[in-house]
């Protein structure tokens, strides 16, 4: 079974620092997601990330993927009040199934 | 958010009813999932389909049932509500091949049982 994992749960940061998350995951895959969600409200996709060494930027946000290590980091730039939020990576496993699994999510807040 | 509509947005149950959520897509998307989101979990998979007439379980099904007659629509049904359903219900749209495999997500039903 696919397992998820994300790092740090929660994450409090100063305006103007650079910080990065986790994401690792337990089987092969080579489709994984990035996703933003404010309180109250649904995901907003950030970033879909589908082959090994694959990197997108938007922003602020810098996101990449290391299917050999089952690794993606999720980089923030000198944060900014507005990038407040949960942010969520899921996974396709490449095992046929198409279930899209999702690691329990990163509180970030930035702090002015 | 792009194409997927779920209803209704928020909804009290006593337990015991039954209830239906509903999630429609115009998208033509092959793929239609459920998760249900409660604090510090994350979103956990119910139920999902890959195409019409085929659905699987996720990881946490028990006490819902879903059926996919067609490609627009994938109900979730709630045939006897119990408090630990109490959460939010997102639905999720994807679609096939490397070009269509965004992911995405209704506005979520709100869903409180009493």
């Amino acid at each position: 079974e696919l397992k998820v994992e994300q790092n740090p749960l929660f994450l409090s940061m100063q305006e103007g620092k650079n910080y990065t998350i986790y994401c690792n995951y337990s089987t092969t895959s080579d489709r994984l997601y990035w996703y933003r969600q404010d309180p109250g409200k649904s995901l907003e996709s950030l970033f879909v990330l589908l082959s090994n060494g694959a990197v997108k930027q938007e922003g602020r946000l810098m996101a990449s993927l290391d299917t050999k290590a089952r690794l993606s980091t999720l980089h923030i730039t000198a944060a900014v009040h507005d990038l407040s939020a949960t942010y969520f990576c899921a996974v396709v496993s490449n095992f046929g199934n198409e279930k899209l699994t999702f690691g329990t999510g990163t509180r970030l807040t930035i702090i002015p | 958010n792009a194409g997927v509509t779920q209803t209704p947005k928020f909804q009290v149950l006593k337990t015991g009813q039954s209830m239906t959520l509903q999630c429609a897509q115009d998208m033509n998307h092959e793929y239609m999932s459920w998760y249900r989101q409660d604090p510090g979990m994350g979103l956990r998979l119910i139920h999902y389909s890959v195409g019409a007439g085929i659905t699987d379980q996720g990881e946490v099904p028990n006490g819902y049932n879903v059926s996919r007659s067609t490609t627009e629509d994938f109900p979730l049904r709630l045939l006897s509500a119990a408090p630990s359903q109490t959460s939010v219900y997102f639905c999720a749209v994807r679609g096939q091949g490397s070009m269509n495999t965004e992911a995405f997500f209704g506005q979520g039903t709100r869903l409180t049982v009493v």
